[in-house]
């Protein structure tokens, strides 16, 4: 079985805080995903992952990094946390395959409240 | 550019009810892949299907069943007798060939089954 793991479920942090949240795959997925859900606006990409130290922009990267220095890993970092970042985060993964799309494997979720 | 559109915000049915949930889809690309995903309560993101553009042909899982036209680019999906534990927001989401292609997810539907 796939399995996607997030550091903490639940996380409370405060403004300006620097916050790490933590995502492993354990399948040898190339890519590697994070998006951010709130209510009504669904699923939206905030960086993705081709390969080890590779990172692309989703649609809404202001506020946030990333990195990748192991191919299981993949770190989102709020570098100054501010209460407009509260959500919860998900982190995905999938195999690359040049033809095809395969599904996107979701690990449980962060809810991340900033205080 | 992708677009996913459902249009049902919220759906209350009462147990044993059949249900559908639409998803409109938009792309330029002639090849393209198309899945559902359901959120439980839980958080997690569950896989339900995968289907490409070049396979029209409906499909039953059990209680659900899927219905892909093209012609009116849309990807539905019905549960029959639903019960309480169908309860969740469901996800259409769209990729285009690449397996280097991020998802686009529509903003979901919530579905609320009651006992």
């Amino acid at each position: 079985d796939v399995k996607v793991t997030q550091s903490s479920r639940y996380l409370v942090k405060r403004t300006g805080e620097k916050v790490f949240l933590e995502c492993v795959q354990d399948m040898d997925h190339e890519n590697m995903f994070w998006y951010r859900q709130d209510p009504g606006l669904g699923l939206r990409l905030i960086y993705f992952s081709y390969d080890v130290k590779m990172k692309e922009k989703g649609d809404i990267p202001e506020g946030y990094s990333v990195s990748r220095e192991k191919k299981e890993r993949f770190s989102l970092i709020l570098e100054s946390a501010s209460t407009n970042q509260t959500s919860m985060y998900l982190c995905a993964s999938t195999p690359f395959l040049s033809t095809a799309a395969y599904e996107q494997y979701f690990g449980p979720g962060t809810r991340l409240t900033v205080t | 550019a992708q677009k996913v559109t459902q249009a049902q915000t919220e759906i209350s049915v009462v147990e044993k009810e059949d249900v559908t949930l639409d998803c409109v889809y938009e792309t330029r690309d002639t090849t393209y892949y198309l899945f559902w995903y359901k959120q439980p309560p839980s958080g997690e993101l569950v896989f339900l299907i995968r289907r490409n553009s070049f396979d029209e042909q409906n499909e039953i899982s059990g209680r659900y069943s899927w219905n892909f036209q093209k012609s009116t680019s849309s990807f539905n999906f019905t549960i029959t007798a639903s019960q309480v534990v169908d309860s969740a927001v469901y996800f259409c989401a769209l990729s285009e060939t690449s397996g280097n292609t991020p998802l686009v997810f529509g903003k979901g539907t919530r579905l609320s089954v009651i006992a």
